[in-house]
């Protein structure tokens, strides 16, 4: 079956560093999305990664290994405004969606 | 960036009447759309997905019956929530994909609706 993990939730002080991990099971594989979601409204997008490596977008940082079947989110230098849900999502081969259940990060001042 | 709209942001209604949600996409003409559903802190939990002028495919366990989805154009899909429930209330979000670009497969979501049945 296909399946996504990620940690349900995480708790990170304001001004530190935090990595999200997400692992996936997949039926074929077209690429790894990583969305933010606040409470109450709909997701939106923060990166997408298909090959192996790291992508950097300011703060954020999203990290690859097909081989693993594993990505990472790194968010740097935390504000209190990045407390949201984090959601996990691959592309499987019918270029379909697979949700994980999403990590919800706490900031603490 | 592509903006999906979604009418009306918060509905609430009897029990045992319909609710039609829309779902639009206003500068881009969206091949695909897809309806969730999510649960108070719980993940998005995807109904079904619909190609313009066809008929929308359901996941298993929803009922087609009940959720009503209509893509009339490449910029508008409907849900209709016929003879809703309490167990219906929800938050409703649909999303958006254009036509494939440089192999990015994004979807662009609408806001959401909040649906309470009472």
């Amino acid at each position: 079956g296909q399946n996504i993990d990620q940690p349900t939730e995480m708790t990170a002080t304001e001004g530190a560093i935090v990595q999200i991990n997400c692992t996936y099971q997949t039926s074929g594989f077209n690429g790894l999305f990583w969305y933010q979601q606040h409470a109450g409204e709909a997701p939106t997008f923060l990166s997408y990664n298909v090959l192996d490596g790291l992508e950097e977008k300011g703060r954020f940082s999203s990290f690859l290994s097909r081989s693993k079947g594993y990505s990472y989110l790194l968010l740097k230098e935390l504000q209190m405004k990045d407390s949201a849900s984090y959601l996990c999502a691959a592309l499987d081969s019918n270029y379909q969606l697979i949700w994980g259940a999403g990590t919800k990060l706490i900031i603490k001042p | 960036g592509a903006v999906v709209s979604q009418h009306p942001s918060r509905v609430i209604c009897k029990s045992g009447t319909s609710v039609k949600i829309e779902c639009r996409s206003l500068d881009f003409q969206a091949t695909t759309m897809f309806w969730y559903r999510q649960f108070p802190k719980k993940s998005l939990m995807l109904m079904a997905t619909s190609n313009e002028g066809s008929k929308a495919t359901y996941e298993q366990g929803v009922e087609k019956d009940k959720f009503l989805i209509n893509h009339a154009s490449l910029t508008l899909s409907t849900l209709t929530v016929t003879s809703a429930h309490p167990e219906d209330s929800s938050f409703y979000i649909c999303s958006a994909r254009e036509e494939e670009r440089e192999g990015l497969y994004e979807q662009y979501f609408g806001p959401g609706t909040r649906l309470t049945v009472t």
